[in-house]
């Protein structure tokens, strides 16, 4: 089976602009979450979708955002960049019905300058 | 609230050297644990898990035993190798997220 894909792998985007994620999660998997990694905070929960609806929420303010497709695929959008959005954004799918186990994708790399 | 707490890194060892990683938690219930790892410029590998108490995870000569009354979940290995070297992580499942612990960096020279 093929992994968890992400694009772009990376991104490069001026304070105030917006910017789009796409992760595809693994072939059968329902659930996807996103999680964002910075060298001062760590791995910290975004969002969970599943079967399009979101399923769960960490603290992060509005400007950050999801949805998922019918395909299972899914984007997360962060409006209003600011320089401390820099971090590895990472997508992990996982059944999400019998099983909560998570596979992650290599990340997309956003830098805000 | 749930929370993961690691032991501090960087870690750094000969090869063939005994390795522990400490990790404890703070949780309600009694959620699955996870050690995940990551090397230079990838995303997370799931390494081992553990479902309930007692239960031992192991892969690739990783073990770590869930511990219900030190709430802890240590990652050891008994000889690790220079290709071991990488940051591991240590998480547990929050309803469907997962707490990551800070992570360790590990350093294994030949």
């Amino acid at each position: 089976k093929a992994g968890v894909t992400q694009t772009p792998r990376y991104l490069i985007k001026t304070r105030g602009q917006q910017v789009t994620l796409s992760c595809s999660p693994i072939s059968g998997h329902r659930s996807v979450s996103w999680y964002q990694q910075t060298p001062g905070q760590g791995l910290q929960f975004l969002f969970e979708y599943f079967s399009e609806t979101q399923r769960n929420k960490g603290n992060f303010p509005g400007r950050f955002s999801g949805r998922q497709f019918s395909n299972s695929r899914s984007e997360m959008n962060v409006s209003t960049l600011e320089l401390g959005d820099s971090a590895l954004y990472l997508c992990a799918s996982s059944p999400g019905t019998t099983s909560y186990e998570q596979y992650f994708g290599p990340g997309t790399r956003l830098t805000v300058t | 609230g749930n929370s993961v707490t690691q032991m501090e890194g960087p870690v750094t060892l000969s090869e063939e050297a005994f390795l522990t990683i400490n990790c404890t938690y703070t949780a309600t219930g009694y959620p699955s644990l996870f050690w995940y790892v990551q090397y230079p410029g990838e995303g997370l590998q799931l390494l081992l898990k553990a479902t309930k108490a007692d239960d031992k995870g192991s892969n690739k000569g990783f073990e770590a035993t869930y511990r219900k009354e030190t709430t802890s979940f240590h990652l050891e290995k008994g000889s690790v190798q220079v290709s071991d070297s990488a940051v591991y992580f240590c998480a547990l499942q929050a309803g469907t997220a997962l707490i990551f612990g800070k992570g360790t960096t590990l350093s294994v020279s030949s």
